[in-house]
């Protein structure tokens, strides 16, 4: 089974600090993606990398950035976090078929 | 622009009554189609997958979905509904590639004794 796995489950910080989101899967998965999930939104795709140093922007780039420096990991960076990225986050990868999932991580910027 | 459509928000069922849950998709040709399911607290779980040939698939715990290419739908459907399938359920769909995908906006489920 494929194991994707989310770095923390529920994290809280201070607008203005840099936060780090990190993802890691087992299954030597080529592309990897990050959402983020908001009531009555569903699930907005923020980036996507499909190699490693390759990453593509998503529908909402703006305030996010990435690193995929290894295969199995891939990082989303809020360079100055703000209260409207109060959230949770997804992580997912797959290969050629369909997305596997992390338990997600609920961020709280106070 | 390609999008998906689950029309209804909440959804609530009496257990043991059968469930379908709609879903509308809009792509350029026959997309790739998922259903996931979300319980509280957790990420998505894949319940099936259409990529192509027979157009009913099975998927776990007891669901199916149908793909009907000339309504551009891919409904879930279900029996027999069991109190621990209350959760939310998100329809999907991908043109292949990377396998970047567009969600719908969830149907949540909720079971009635």
């Amino acid at each position: 089974d494929v194991k994707v796995t989310q770095s923390s489950r529920y994290l809280v910080k201070r607008t203005g600090e840099k936060v780090f989101l990190e993802c890691v899967q087992d299954m030597d998965h080529e592309n990897m993606f990050w959402y983020r999930q908001d009531p009555g939104l569903g699930l907005r795709l923020i980036y996507f990398s499909y190699d490693v140093k390759m990453k593509e922007k998503g529908d909402i780039p703006e305030g996010y950035s990435v690193s995929r420096e290894k295969k199995e990991r891939f990082s989303l960076i809020l360079e100055s976090a703000s209260t409207n990225q109060t959230s949770m986050y997804l992580c997912a990868s797959s290969l050629r078929g369909p997305q596997h999932f992390g338990d997600g991580t609920r961020l709280s910027i106070l | 622009a390609q999008s998906v459509t689950q029309p209804d928000i909440h959804i609530t069922v009496s257990e043991g009554a059968s469930l379908e849950l709609r879903c509308n998709y809009s792509y350029g040709a026959t997309p790739y189609l998922f259903w996931y399911v979300q319980s509280p607290g957790q990420g998505l779980q894949l319940l099936l997958k259409y990529f192509s040939g027979d157009t009913l698939v099975q998927g776990i715990k007891g669901f199916e979905a149908e793909f009907k290419r000339s309504q551009s739908s891919f409904n879930l459907r279900k029996p027999s509904v069991h109190w621990s399938d209350a959760a939310e359920y998100f329809c999907a769909a991908g043109d292949g590639g990377y396998q970047k995908v567009t969600f719908g906006i969830g149907t949540k489920l909720q079971v009635i004794p």
